[in-house]
């Protein structure tokens, strides 16, 4: 079992849908979730940084940590078809090691 | 002006033979990483260094060989290629802060085919 667990999809939304992204994770000790977007053919680059459980938000990004099931979320709203990418997230118990999931492929049809 | 630069971006090659990458970044970041990219977007971590120093050396076979000259570089080097070494390689760089993971900010990837 992998330490960290994402649905690779592909998902297919139209636009302006709401859209919920989501991974598990087997690590208690992981105390810092993030979300990366990857576009096709380019590097990673950060999209959310939460600490501990609690939501954050960002513009029409929200994202969502329950340590307790283990369980992060990222909701995008009014989504638009440049938010179509690899969302990819990402967790660590400390400063260096980040340990990602296999990344959910998003498309939003205009 | 790029902020971390990979060479070259696209690599193929016939099993058995010795390739490098290269990354370079201009951030100023003390912390540099290799990751693997396999066919299923899985990403994963190869090493890590920290102002020239092997910080993070995940399980990777030993014909995989980072070097940092400097901390603004690192390279990857592979001996004897194999079939399942097809994969992208990201070079990442971060600036570490006391305690807990910094961002890190990724090249665009070397995309390595091997015959």
């Amino acid at each position: 079992q992998k330490e960290v667990e994402q649905d690779p999809g592909p998902l297919s939304v139209p636009e302006g849908a709401i859209v919920s992204l989501n991974c598990t994770y087997s690590n208690s000790a992981f105390q810092y979730f993030m979300w990366y977007r990857q576009y096709s053919r380019k590097g990673p680059e950060l999209l959310m940084y939460t600490y501990s459980s609690g939501n954050k938000e960002d513009g029409r990004f929200t994202a969502q940590v329950d340590k307790s099931s283990k369980y992060i979320s990222l909701f995008i709203r009014d989504s638009q078809p440049s938010d179509s990418a690899t969302y990819l997230c990402a967790m660590s118990q400390g400063a260096q090691k980040l340990v990602f999931g296999q990344g959910t492929r998003l498309t939003i049809n205009p | 002006d790029t902020a971390v630069s990979q060479t070259p971006k696209y690599l193929v090659t016939q099993m058995g033979n010795d390739k490098s990458i290269k990354c370079e970044q201009n951030l100023g970041h003390d912390t540099m990483y290799w990751y693997k990219q396999d066919s299923k977007k899985f990403l994963k971590i190869m090493f890590s260094y920290n102002n020239k120093e092997l910080i993070i050396n995940e399980t990777v076979p030993n014909r995989f060989s980072p070097k940092s000259p400097d901390k603004a570089h690192l390279n990857l080097h592979i001996n004897s290629l194999e079939l399942g070494d097809s994969a992208v390689y990201f070079c990442a760089s971060s600036q570490p802060t006391s305690g807990v993971p910094s961002e890190q900010f990724f090249g665009p990837g070397t995309r390595l085919t091997v015959l």
